[in-house]
């Protein structure tokens, strides 16, 4: 079985210009979270969706970040503009089991974005 | 609000030392805590986890114990190998979904 599966690997950009991350979770977990770990710091949350919907937004750090993950399916993140404290590795995740269970949230790789 | 203090790296060992990663936490309510771990090119992986307080965690020769009395929950092996090199992050989980991790603390063991 898959697991969760991300793209780009890694990414460099100017600072202003437009990323879009991507990730596939494993097939049938409805919940899929974005996580990010900036300049070796702790891995902060972003994001939680149930589906298409979303759960939870509430470590987003501003409007220039927007989560979608139309079908319920796979997920984007787009950056848009890029600035340079976005630099950071951006982990994706999913679980079977919502809030009221004790699901094990599945990682993917990460995707490393370099602002310039 | 929650958080997580994890001992800052990066450690340097030899094989078969023994390894003690410190973690202890802040949270309201009675957390779930965990070790994840990521390998040279890989996601992260959950390591072991603890629901409630006095449970240990083990897995791959590691352990960890939920200390309540002292907000704490150390990573420890008896005995390392070449193939522990990693980065370890310690985490926690209160009533949602949302993850709070620690800094993360690189492990080197060399032969």
């Amino acid at each position: 079985e898959a697991g969760v599966t991300q793209f780009p690997s890694h990414s460099v950009i100017e600072k202003g210009q437009t990323v879009t991350l991507r990730c596939d979770p494993i097939s049938g977990h409805d919940n899929l979270y974005w996580y990010r770990r900036v300049m070796g710091k702790e891995i902060k949350f972003l994001l939680h969706f149930v589906k298409e919907s979303k759960q939870d937004e509430s470590g987003m750090p501003n409007n220039r970040f927007l989560a979608e993950r139309t079908g319920g399916t796979y997920s984007t993140l787009k950056v848009q503009p890029a600035e340079l404290e976005d630099s950071g590795v951006y982990f994706c995740a999913s679980s079977l089991q919502g809030a009221q269970g004790t699901g094990e949230l599945f990682f993917g790789e990460g995707s490393r974005l370099t602002v310039l | 609000g929650d958080s997580v203090t994890q001992m800052e790296g990066p450690v340097t060992l030899s094989e078969e030392a023994f390894l003690t990663i410190n973690c202890t936490y802040t949270a309201t309510g009675y957390p779930s805590l965990f070790w994840y771990v990521q390998y040279p090119g890989e996601g992260l992986q959950l390591l072991l986890k603890a629901t409630k307080a006095d449970d240990k965690g083990s897995n791959k020769g590691f352990e960890a114990t939920y200390r309540k009395e002292t907000t704490s929950f150390h990573l420890e092996k008896g005995s390392v190998q070449v193939s522990d090199s990693a980065v370890y992050f310690c985490a926690l989980r209160t009533g949602a979904n949302n993850l709070f991790f620690g800094t993360g603390t690189r492990l080197t063991v060399i032969p």
